[in-house]
Protein backbone atom coordinates (compact mmCIF):
# COMPACT_ATOMS: atom_id res chain seq x y z
CA UNK A 1 0.00 0.00 0.00
CA UNK A 2 1.16 3.55 -0.47
CA UNK A 3 2.21 5.38 2.02
CA UNK A 4 1.45 9.38 2.59
CA UNK A 5 2.48 11.34 -0.27
CA UNK A 6 3.55 14.76 -0.52
CA UNK A 7 4.14 16.99 -3.30
CA UNK A 8 6.01 19.00 -4.42
CA UNK A 9 9.14 18.01 -3.08
CA UNK A 10 11.09 21.06 -3.57
CA UNK A 11 9.89 24.91 -3.84
CA UNK A 12 11.37 27.75 -3.83
CA UNK A 13 9.53 31.24 -3.53
CA UNK A 14 10.25 34.63 -3.30
CA UNK A 15 9.08 37.00 -0.08
CA UNK A 16 5.84 38.21 -0.71
CA UNK A 17 4.63 35.04 -3.18
CA UNK A 18 1.26 32.91 -2.07
CA UNK A 19 2.66 28.97 -2.05
CA UNK A 20 0.02 25.32 -2.06
CA UNK A 21 1.25 22.15 -1.09
CA UNK A 22 -0.42 19.19 -1.64
CA UNK A 23 -0.45 15.93 0.64
CA UNK A 24 -2.16 12.20 0.23
CA UNK A 25 -3.31 10.86 2.73
CA UNK A 26 -2.80 6.22 3.15
CA UNK A 27 -5.80 5.08 1.55
CA UNK A 28 -8.93 4.36 4.12
CA UNK A 29 -7.35 7.26 6.36
CA UNK A 30 -9.61 10.14 7.12
CA UNK A 31 -7.83 12.43 8.80
CA UNK A 32 -4.73 14.77 7.63
CA UNK A 33 -2.65 16.76 9.93
CA UNK A 34 0.13 19.15 8.30
CA UNK A 35 3.23 20.36 10.78
CA UNK A 36 5.90 22.80 10.31
CA UNK A 37 9.95 21.62 11.23
CA UNK A 38 12.70 24.31 11.06
CA UNK A 39 15.97 23.15 11.03
CA UNK A 40 17.27 21.52 14.42
CA UNK A 41 13.68 21.56 16.02
CA UNK A 42 11.10 19.17 16.22
CA UNK A 43 8.03 19.73 13.97
CA UNK A 44 5.27 22.03 15.40
CA UNK A 45 1.65 21.54 14.80
CA UNK A 46 -0.53 23.66 12.40
CA UNK A 47 -3.80 22.12 11.30
CA UNK A 48 -5.71 19.31 11.72
CA UNK A 49 -8.87 18.43 9.22
CA UNK A 50 -11.11 15.50 10.01
CA UNK A 51 -13.85 14.29 7.67
CA UNK A 52 -13.58 17.61 5.87
CA UNK A 53 -13.50 19.77 8.66
CA UNK A 54 -10.82 21.73 10.71
CA UNK A 55 -10.33 19.82 13.80
CA UNK A 56 -7.51 21.51 15.66
CA UNK A 57 -5.18 25.07 14.77
CA UNK A 58 -1.88 25.78 16.30
CA UNK A 59 -0.21 28.93 17.08
CA UNK A 60 0.25 30.51 13.22
CA UNK A 61 -0.70 33.60 11.72
CA UNK A 62 -3.75 33.53 8.92
CA UNK A 63 -1.56 33.43 6.25
CA UNK A 64 -1.93 29.84 7.07
CA UNK A 65 -4.77 28.66 5.35
CA UNK A 66 -5.80 24.61 4.22
CA UNK A 67 -8.48 22.42 3.47
CA UNK A 68 -9.31 18.78 2.44
CA UNK A 69 -11.49 17.65 -0.44
CA UNK A 70 -13.91 14.54 -0.53
CA UNK A 71 -11.27 12.23 -1.52
CA UNK A 72 -9.43 12.85 2.24
CA UNK A 73 -6.16 14.93 0.03
CA UNK A 74 -5.58 18.27 1.69
CA UNK A 75 -3.82 21.82 0.51
CA UNK A 76 -1.72 23.77 2.50
CA UNK A 77 -1.88 27.30 1.52
CA UNK A 78 0.69 30.25 2.78
CA UNK A 79 0.16 33.94 1.65
CA UNK A 80 2.66 36.67 1.82
CA UNK A 81 5.79 34.36 2.50
CA UNK A 82 8.33 35.84 4.73
CA UNK A 83 11.99 34.34 5.10
CA UNK A 84 10.62 32.69 8.43
CA UNK A 85 8.55 30.59 6.58
CA UNK A 86 11.48 28.39 4.95
CA UNK A 87 11.27 25.11 6.20
CA UNK A 88 10.10 21.33 5.89
CA UNK A 89 6.39 21.41 5.55
CA UNK A 90 4.92 17.81 6.68
CA UNK A 91 2.03 15.64 6.21
CA UNK A 92 0.55 13.07 8.47
CA UNK A 93 -2.65 10.74 8.34
CA UNK A 94 -4.00 9.08 10.62
CA UNK A 95 -7.51 6.75 10.70
CA UNK A 96 -9.26 7.73 13.66
CA UNK A 97 -11.62 5.48 13.72
CA UNK A 98 -13.49 4.64 17.14
CA UNK A 99 -11.26 2.00 19.21
CA UNK A 100 -8.52 2.19 17.04
CA UNK A 101 -5.03 4.05 17.81
CA UNK A 102 -4.13 7.47 17.29
CA UNK A 103 -1.10 6.64 15.41
CA UNK A 104 -0.24 9.48 12.89
CA UNK A 105 2.17 8.46 9.56
CA UNK A 106 4.46 11.03 7.89
CA UNK A 107 4.93 12.02 4.42
CA UNK A 108 8.25 12.63 2.82
CA UNK A 109 7.21 16.28 3.35
CA UNK A 110 7.97 19.82 1.26
CA UNK A 111 10.93 21.45 1.17
CA UNK A 112 10.18 25.13 1.12
CA UNK A 113 12.82 27.91 0.68
CA UNK A 114 11.63 31.94 0.64
CA UNK A 115 14.48 34.00 -1.17
CA UNK B 1 2.18 25.06 29.24
CA UNK B 2 1.82 21.53 27.76
CA UNK B 3 5.63 20.81 27.19
CA UNK B 4 7.89 18.21 26.08
CA UNK B 5 11.55 18.00 26.77
CA UNK B 6 14.41 15.48 25.25
CA UNK B 7 17.61 15.22 26.00
CA UNK B 8 20.43 14.66 25.51
CA UNK B 9 20.31 17.36 22.37
CA UNK B 10 23.12 14.60 20.96
CA UNK B 11 25.13 11.44 21.43
CA UNK B 12 27.54 9.35 19.79
CA UNK B 13 27.77 5.71 20.47
CA UNK B 14 29.99 2.74 19.23
CA UNK B 15 28.83 0.22 17.87
CA UNK B 16 27.52 -1.90 20.43
CA UNK B 17 27.50 0.62 23.16
CA UNK B 18 24.13 0.64 24.88
CA UNK B 19 22.18 3.85 25.80
CA UNK B 20 19.14 5.69 26.56
CA UNK B 21 17.09 8.65 25.50
CA UNK B 22 14.79 10.40 27.45
CA UNK B 23 11.90 12.36 26.58
CA UNK B 24 10.04 14.05 29.75
CA UNK B 25 6.25 15.93 29.56
CA UNK B 26 4.72 17.84 31.47
CA UNK B 27 0.83 17.63 29.72
CA UNK B 28 -2.42 18.75 31.59
CA UNK B 29 -3.30 14.99 30.33
CA UNK B 30 -1.73 12.13 28.52
CA UNK B 31 -3.52 10.80 25.58
CA UNK B 32 -0.42 8.79 24.17
CA UNK B 33 3.65 9.19 23.88
CA UNK B 34 4.35 8.72 20.42
CA UNK B 35 8.16 7.55 19.36
CA UNK B 36 9.69 8.79 15.80
CA UNK B 37 12.28 8.11 14.11
CA UNK B 38 13.83 10.80 11.41
CA UNK B 39 16.44 10.62 9.08
CA UNK B 40 18.03 14.11 7.66
CA UNK B 41 15.56 15.59 5.04
CA UNK B 42 12.89 13.04 5.53
CA UNK B 43 9.46 12.95 7.52
CA UNK B 44 9.53 11.06 10.29
CA UNK B 45 8.92 7.10 10.70
CA UNK B 46 6.67 5.95 13.17
CA UNK B 47 8.42 3.71 16.12
CA UNK B 48 6.18 3.27 19.24
CA UNK B 49 2.71 4.46 21.07
CA UNK B 50 2.17 3.83 25.03
CA UNK B 51 -0.64 4.53 26.37
CA UNK B 52 -0.40 4.35 30.37
CA UNK B 53 2.25 4.25 32.46
CA UNK B 54 3.93 0.63 32.97
CA UNK B 55 3.81 -0.32 29.62
CA UNK B 56 6.25 -0.83 27.58
CA UNK B 57 7.16 -2.09 23.71
CA UNK B 58 9.91 -3.55 21.46
CA UNK B 59 10.89 -3.44 18.22
CA UNK B 60 14.65 -5.03 17.11
CA UNK B 61 17.15 -3.01 19.40
CA UNK B 62 14.59 -0.28 20.25
CA UNK B 63 12.87 -0.48 23.51
CA UNK B 64 10.23 2.36 24.81
CA UNK B 65 9.21 2.45 28.49
CA UNK B 66 6.39 5.47 29.93
CA UNK B 67 6.01 6.61 33.34
CA UNK B 68 4.04 9.23 34.69
CA UNK B 69 6.71 12.28 34.33
CA UNK B 70 8.57 10.47 30.98
CA UNK B 71 9.57 8.04 28.13
CA UNK B 72 12.53 6.39 27.63
CA UNK B 73 14.14 5.10 24.52
CA UNK B 74 16.67 2.35 24.92
CA UNK B 75 19.01 1.12 22.20
CA UNK B 76 20.72 -2.13 22.63
CA UNK B 77 23.95 -2.98 20.80
CA UNK B 78 23.31 -0.14 18.03
CA UNK B 79 24.51 -0.19 14.86
CA UNK B 80 25.50 2.52 12.55
CA UNK B 81 22.00 1.93 10.50
CA UNK B 82 20.37 3.49 13.84
CA UNK B 83 22.18 6.84 13.57
CA UNK B 84 19.67 8.82 13.34
CA UNK B 85 16.97 11.69 15.25
CA UNK B 86 14.56 10.52 17.48
CA UNK B 87 11.81 12.44 18.19
CA UNK B 88 9.34 12.21 20.93
CA UNK B 89 5.65 13.53 20.95
CA UNK B 90 2.99 14.01 23.16
CA UNK B 91 -1.15 14.08 22.50
CA UNK B 92 -3.28 15.02 24.91
CA UNK B 93 -7.05 14.21 26.33
CA UNK B 94 -7.91 17.52 25.19
CA UNK B 95 -6.58 16.64 21.45
CA UNK B 96 -6.79 14.08 19.20
CA UNK B 97 -4.54 14.98 15.86
CA UNK B 98 -2.39 17.08 16.94
CA UNK B 99 1.06 15.66 18.25
CA UNK B 100 3.61 18.11 20.07
CA UNK B 101 6.88 17.51 19.64
CA UNK B 102 10.49 17.74 21.48
CA UNK B 103 13.64 18.93 19.74
CA UNK B 104 14.52 15.46 18.79
CA UNK B 105 18.09 13.77 19.94
CA UNK B 106 20.12 13.70 17.29
CA UNK B 107 22.32 9.60 17.62
CA UNK B 108 25.40 9.01 15.64
CA UNK B 109 26.52 4.78 15.82
CA UNK B 110 29.95 4.87 14.65
CA UNK B 111 31.51 1.62 13.67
Amino acid sequence: DAGVTQSPTHLIKTRGQHVTLRCSPISGHKSVSWYQQVLGQGPQFIFQYYEKEERGRGNFPDRFSARQFPNYSSELNVNALLLGDSALYLCASSSLIAGSSYEQYFGPGTRLTVT
Amino acid sequence: EDQVTQSPEALRLQEGESSSLNCSYTVSGLRGLFWYRQDPGKGPEFLFTLYSAGEEKEKERLKATLTKKESFLHITAPKPEDSATYLCAAMTTDSWGKLQFGAGTQVVVTP
